[in-house]
Formats: structure tokens, sequence, C-alpha cells
């Protein structure tokens, strides 16, 4: 295992339900992501944060709502979200960055999100 | 209109044989490439990087190849094996960002023993 895991591992929800996705890692990392993995597109990022602070945003609907309340974990809120919004939610987990430093990130085995 | 999926690049090979997966980028100001594996019901693993200064890279039984003329990638396996049967993505990081890497659409290899 990478070290890095998410619960559930499955969900199906309504578009009028509020769900949130789950993200741990025990690696002792510092850096956080959100990642959409759908059968339409490359992989994407969503979100990013270094030190518990959002650096990155890649233009995702508020419908998405990232926490990451410690270094450890993390969390995708989910609201009256669409059925295109069903896909593979990875998140993944690295040294905290600097700017123009590459640290490798670790995945967890995804969330599949099913949206009816 | 309907909505298709990707229609991923596929490539067979023979246990044994070495593999060779391409990848174009775009973007000059990338710093950094990445080679990731995908196996089904798993996220993502790492396989092997490549700073944007060297134009080669070798791991155990991968090689990664960069070629900033043309904006190609590479990965070749040595001794191709059904365990290495995966999706691949390349992957590159923007030099200004703080870890925001850019996925390719991934290659199917499917090794037969």
């Amino acid at each position: 295992e990478t070290g890095v895991t998410q619960t559930p591992r499955h969900l199906v929800m309504g578009m009028t339900n509020k769900k949130s996705l789950k993200c741990e890692q025990h690696l002792g990392h510092n850096a956080m992501y959100w990642y959409k993995q759908s059968a339409k597109k490359p992989l994407e990022l969503m979100f990013v944060y270094n030190f518990k602070e959002q650096t990155e945003n890649n233009s995702v609907p508020s419908r998405f709502s990232p926490e990451c309340p410690n270094s450890s974990h993390l969390f995708l809120h989910l609201h009256t979200l669409q059925p295109e919004d069903s896909a593979l939610y990875l998140c993944a987990s690295s040294q905290a960055y600097k700017r123009g430093s590459y640290n490798e990130q670790f995945f967890g085995p995804g969330t599949r999100l099913t949206v009816l | 209109g309907e909505s298709v999926g990707l229609h991923l690049p596929t490539l067979s090979v023979q246990e044994g044989d070495n593999s060779i997966i391409n990848c174009a980028y775009s973007n000059s100001a990338s710093d950094y490439f990445i080679w990731y594996k995908q196996e089904s019901g798993k996220g993502p693993q790492f396989i092997i990087d490549i700073r944007s200064n060297m134009d080669k890279r070798q791991g155990q039984r991968v090689t990664v190849l960069l070629n900033k003329t043309v904006k190609h990638l590479s990965l070749q396996i040595a001794a191709t094996q059904p365990g290495d049967s995966a999706v691949y993505f390349c992957a590159e990081k923007n030099g200004t960002s703080y870890g925001k890497l850019t996925f390719g659409q991934g290659t199917i290899l499917t090794v037969h023993p």
C-alpha cells in the first residue's frame, strides 16, 4: 500500500445529497491533493494544499469544497452534484513544496463516485 | 450530443519483449516530467521522473528519454512482464507552480505470457 487511504471506496449519491470524501496519509507529508479521473478526460488536478494552505484551485466548481484540517487529513465536501461529476476521485500526498521543486506524489486508491 | 470516453492508445507485447510508451507534452516551461503506472482498482504509482535539464534517466528496468526539441517523452521498459500490464501516464510539472501536475491521457499496456 502507498500509505494514503481514502474512504469510502464507493459512493452513490443523488443530486440533492451532501456527502464528504475523506483522505488520510500516514507518510508524514505536508502537501495533499485532490484529483478527478473520469472516462472523458485525463487525470485532472482539482486542489493542492501545502502546509494546510490551499495553493491551487484548478477552476473547480463551488459544489466541490475542500477542507484540510491538518497535514494528515483532507476532505472533499460534495453538494448538489451533477451526473457528469461521476468519476474516480483520487487523493495524493507529497513532501511540502517550494516553487520550482518536485516531490513524488503518492496516490490513494480513490473513491468511485456515482451521481444519479 | 452523446458523450464518449477517452480512446486510449494501446500497446500489446509478449512477455520478455521491450516496451516503449510515448508521450507528447505541450508546455516549454515544464521543469519535471514524470511517468506513473495505474493498475486496475488502484491509484497511480510513481515509476520514474526526469528533470528538464536531462535527456535520459535510468531506473530498474525502466529508462525515460526526454527530447525537448520536439517536446517528446518516452518510457522504455526492458524485459516486460505480465505484472507490467497497466495504464501508463506521463505528467509534466509547471516550473512556477506548487506541485501542479498536468497528466497525459494514458496508454494501455498489455503483456501476454
